[in-house]
């Protein structure tokens, strides 16, 4: 069991809208001081890429159809006008305060149909 | 440019001890801000923070697997070393390093934004069988 907690899948039609979120807890996104949350795209066979981080920041180079939010315990990551290009596996990744150290979510897998 | 490379066995008997190697090019080890860290997928897909260790040397390893860890680097020959004692065939997975970096300085807070792997290497493929 991942301490963050993804949807499994996710799925959409090319140019429709998805969410995936991210669930956390008190020792984690939703700690005190809050946590940042960060997003990783891993396409078939490759290893993660960064998607989003610090909540809602792209790195350079990463479409803005991809955006990220944040709210107490929970993340969410948007992607708008699905492309088949999209499809892929989404991890998102935050600091726990309890276990000290880096925690990811299970992973949702993105269909697009 | 940054690159990360992963090197080390493909194939550990069980009650091994698995040593891997990543080798980084494209920034120092020594600069503020920067870290490498050690993260694996298992065959279920989920991925797993397993280790890291910063510019000062600290270091911090997974809760679940503290006892069997160790991260060291070699910053002459520009290589962060992890090894993993009393291998199983649950660790069977790819293991992958990752270039760790401080979020951005907000001047409003005077504070830096949470850490995060921005770069990411292929990742190297262990298993665990005899």
């Amino acid at each position: 069991q991942s301490v963050l907690t993804q949807p499994p899948s996710v799925s959409g039609a090319p140019g429709q809208r998805v969410t995936i979120s991210c669930k956390g807890s008190r020792s984690n996104i939703g700690a005190r001081y809050g946590y940042d949350v960060h997003w990783y795209q891993q396409l078939p066979g490759t290893a993660p890429k960064l998607l989003i981080y610090g909540n809602d920041n792209r790195p350079s180079g990463v479409p803005d159809r991809f955006s990220g939010s944040k709210s107490g315990t929970s993340a969410s990551l948007v992607i708008q006008g699905l492309q088949a290009e999209d499809e892929a596996d989404y991890y998102c990744q935050s600091y726990d305060v309890d276990l000290r150290g880096s925690v990811f979510g299970g992973g949702t897998r993105l269909t697009v149909l | 440019q940054i690159t990360l490379t992963e090197s080390g066995p493909t194939l550990v008997k069980p009650t091994q001890t698995l040593t891997l190697t990543c080798t980084y090019s494209g920034f120092s080890l020594s600069t503020r801000g920067v870290g490498v860290g050690w993260i694996r997928q298992t065959p279920g897909k989920a991925l797993e923070w397993l280790a890291l260790i910063y510019w000062n040397d600290d270091k911090a390893y997974s809760a679940s697997l503290k006892t069997r860890l160790t991260i060291s680097e070699d910053t002459f020959e520009n290589q962060v070393v992890l090894t993993m004692t009393t291998m199983d065939p649950v660790d069977t997975g790819t293991y992958f390093c990752a270039h760790y970096r401080r979020g951005d300085f907000d001047p409003s807070t005077s504070t830096y934004g949470d850490w995060y792997f921005d770069i990411w290497g292929r990742g190297t493929l262990v298993t665990v069988s005899s």
